[in-house]
This record gives C-alpha cells, sequence and structure tokens, in this order.
C-alpha cells in the first residue's frame, strides 16, 4: 500500500527566511500534486508535477520531483505572512488511487 | 467553467442520527467524482469515488455510503452518525481525460454531538 510521508508536519518560520518541505512517498509514481488549504477552507491546486525531475515555480513557491528517490519538494523562498497554510501532496501511484500526506502547517511570522 | 458545490456549508447532528450530504458539479460531464474525510488536523482520507452513475467504490468500510443518482450529483449519507464521524468533507471532481487531477468543493464541516 502507498504511503506518503510529508515533513516537517508543523514549521515556523520568520519573514524572509526560505525553508523546504519534504513529500516522500513508498511506491512507484510520476505524478505529484501539492495543494493549499487555508484554514477552515477547501483544497486548492498549487503545482501538478508529471515527469522526473520537474520543477514548476509559482511565487515564492517552487516544487520538483524526483520519481528516483520517491521524493518532491516543496521550497519557500522569502517567506511573506500570506504563505501560513496548511501544505498537502498527493501522489498517485501507478495503479491505485491518488493518497494524501498528513500535511504540512505553515505559519510565518513577521 | 466547471463549478463544484457542496451543502450544507456546515452541520451540527446528534449521535444517532441520519446524514445527508449533496455535492454537485457544474460545466461539466460524466465527471469522477470523491469522497474525502478530513479529521481535525489530519491529512485526508479518500471515502468513496464513483466514475459514473449508480458506480460507487469504497475505500475504508464504516457506516457511511455513498449514491450517484444522476451524472452530477454525489450524495454521503450516514443512517446513524457516530461521534467519530465528525469532521470536514471534501468532495471532488476529475474528468474522465486527467482522472487524476482533482478539483476540490467547499466542503462540509460536520459535528456530531
Amino acid at each position: 500500500e502507498l504511503k506518503v510521508e510529508q515533513n516537517p508536519l508543523f514549521l515556523s518560520m520568520q519573514e524572509g527566511k526560505n525553508y523546504t518541505i519534504y513529500c516522500n512517498y513508498s511506491t512507484t509514481s510520476d505524478r505529484l500534486y501539492w495543494y493549499r488549504q487555508d484554514p477552515g477552507k477547501s483544497l486548492e491546486s498549487l503545482f501538478v508535477l508529471l515527469s522526473n525531475g520537474a520543477v514548476k515555480q509559482e511565487g515564492r513557491l517552487m516544487a520538483s520531483l524526483d520519481t528516483k528517490a520517491r521524493l518532491s519538494t516543496l521550497h519557500i523562498t522569502a517567506a511573506v505572512h500570506d504563505l501560513s497554510a496548511t501544505y498537502f501532496c498527493a501522489v498517485v501511484p501507478m495503479r491505485g488511487d491518488m493518497r494524501f500526506g498528513a500535511g504540512t502547517r505553515l505559519t510565518v511570522k513577521p | 467553467s466547471q463549478t463544484i458545490h457542496q451543502w450544507p456549508a456546515t452541520l451540527v447532528q446528534p449521535v444517532g442520527s441520519p446524514l445527508s450530504l449533496e455535492c454537485t458539479v457544474e460545466g461539466t460531464s460524466n465527471p469522477n467524482l470523491y469522497w474525502y474525510r478530513q479529521a481535525a488536523g489530519r491529512g485526508l482520507q479518500l471515502l468513496f469515488y464513483s466514475v459514473g452513475i449508480g458506480q460507487i467504490s469504497s475505500e475504508v468500510p464504516q457506516n457511511l455510503s455513498a449514491s450517484r443518482p444522476q451524472d452530477r450529483q454525489f450524495i454521503l449519507s450516514s443512517k446513524k452518525l457516530l461521534l467519530s464521524d465528525s469532521g470536514f468533507y471534501l468532495c471532488a471532481w476529475s474528468s474522465w481525460a486527467a482522472p487524476y487531477e482533482q478539483y476540490f468543493g467547499p466542503g462540509t464541516r460536520l459535528t456530531v454531538t
């Protein structure tokens, strides 16, 4: 069964700092998604990564995928308060349904 | 453009009462439909998915059930709620052409008392 592990689960960082969230998964996959969830809200799609070496950037967020290492990263550059949210990665295995990580709750402090 | 609706947005129900949550999608045909549950501070758990009218697959055995009476309507039900059914219920859809790109509805927050 596919397991998706995110770390850290909780992240408190200062504005202006950089940090990386990691998403490891346990089985072969070439489809990985990153979502953002604001408190009490639904999920918003951030990135879709569909091949080994894929890199996508939007504003201060950059996501990458290494299918050989079964690892995706979400890098935050010069964090601002508006980035405070919970970030989920979700993996689609070669066989089976999408599985979500537990989420990383990010708090950016001034 | 496609939109997804869920209602109610918030629900407080006593233990043992029935449940019916509704999800509808506009602007697309024959979508794949999903029900997820998110417990407080936790990740998402896939409960049910459907690839067509009357076709329901269950991921986790529980006291919940799902139905798809129309192409763009997905209903989550229970005959008797448990305290452990409390959570944030999210409906999602994907197209048959891109089945793994899911779009989420606004969610229903259920509190069982």
